[in-house]
C-alpha cells in the first residue's frame, strides 16, 4: 500500500544551522515525489519534486530508492524558512491519480 | 484569474443548515480533489475526480456530497454536518497525463468551515 511517513511532527533549529526533514515512502512502482510548504496563512504550494533534481529557496531533496527516503535538505536555514512541510507520492494513473501525503513537519527557525 | 479559486473562504453553518463550497480551477487540468486539513489529521483526501468521474471516496460520510459538472468546477455539498466536522477543506486539481510522468497538484486558498 502506498503510504508517506514523516516521523517529526515539529523541528526547531537555529538561523543559519542545517535542517533535514525527514520522509519516508512506501510505493510499489518507481515513485514520483514532492515536497510542498504551507507558510502561515498561506496556501499549501509545491517546493519541490524529485523528477526535476532542481534546488528551491536553497532547499534540496534526493530520492534514495534503497532507504525508500526523500529527505529535504537545507544547509544554512533561515527565519522565512519557518513553515508547515508536506511530503507527498503521487499513485499513478493506476491508482487514479491520487496523491498521498505524509502528515506534516513544522518547521520553527529561531533567531 | 488563475490559479485554484474557492468559494466562500470562510463558512459558518448550523448542524441544520444545508451549504455548498466552490471550487473553480483555471490550469486546464481534468482531475480535481477535495481535502479536509484539520489538527487531528493535516491532510486527509476526501474525493477525486478524473475527467468529471468521481474515482475515489475515502470513506466520507454522505453528509458531504461532491459534485463535478465539468472538468474545471467542483462543489462541496455540506448537510446536517457536525461540530467534528469543523476544518479547513482544500480544493486541488492535477493534470493526468497518463505517460506515467508525475503531475504536480496545485491547492486552493481552503474553504474555513465552522460547524455550530
Amino acid at each position: 500500500a502506498q503510504r508517506v511517513t514523516q516521523p517529526e511532527k515539529l523541528l526547531s533549529v537555529f538561523k543559519g544551522a542545517p535542517v533535514e526533514l525527514k520522509c519516508n515512502y512506501s510505493y510499489s512502482g518507481s515513485p514520483e515525489l514532492f515536497w510542498y510548504v504551507q507558510y502561515s496563512r498561506q496556501r499549501l504550494q509545491l517546493l519541490l519534486r524529485h523528477i526535476s533534481r532542481e534546488s528551491i529557496k536553497g532547499f534540496t531533496a534526493d530520492l534514495n530508492k534503497g532507504e525508500t527516503s526523500f529527505h529535504l535538505k537545507k544547509p544554512f536555514a533561515q527565519e522565512e524558512d519557518s513553515a508547515m512541510y508536506y511530503c507527498a507520492l503521487w499513485g499513478g494513473v493506476g491508482n487514479f491519480n491520487k496523491f498521498y501525503f505524509g502528515s506534516g513537519t513544522k518547521l520553527n527557525v529561531k533567531p | 484569474e488563475t490559479g485554484v479559486t474557492q468559494t466562500p473562504r470562510h463558512l459558518v453553518m448550523g448542524m441544520t443548515n444545508k451549504k455548498s463550497l466552490k471550487c473553480e480551477q483555471h490550469l486546464g487540468h481534468n482531475a480535481m480533489y477535495w481535502y479536509k486539513q484539520s489538527a487531528k489529521k493535516p491532510l486527509e483526501l476526501m474525493f477525486v475526480y478524473n475527467f468529471k468521474e468521481q474515482t475515489e471516496n475515502n470513506s466520507v460520510p454522505s453528509r458531504f456530497s461532491p459534485e463535478c459538472p465539468n472538468s474545471s468546477h467542483l462543489f462541496l455539498h455540506l448537510h446536517t454536518l457536525q461540530p467534528e466536522d469543523s476544518a479547513l477543506y482544500l480544493c486541488a486539481s492535477s493534470q493526468v497525463t497518463g505517460t506515467g510522468v508525475g503531475n504536480t497538484i496545485y491547492f486552493g486558498e481552503g474553504s474555513w468551515l465552522t460547524v455550530v
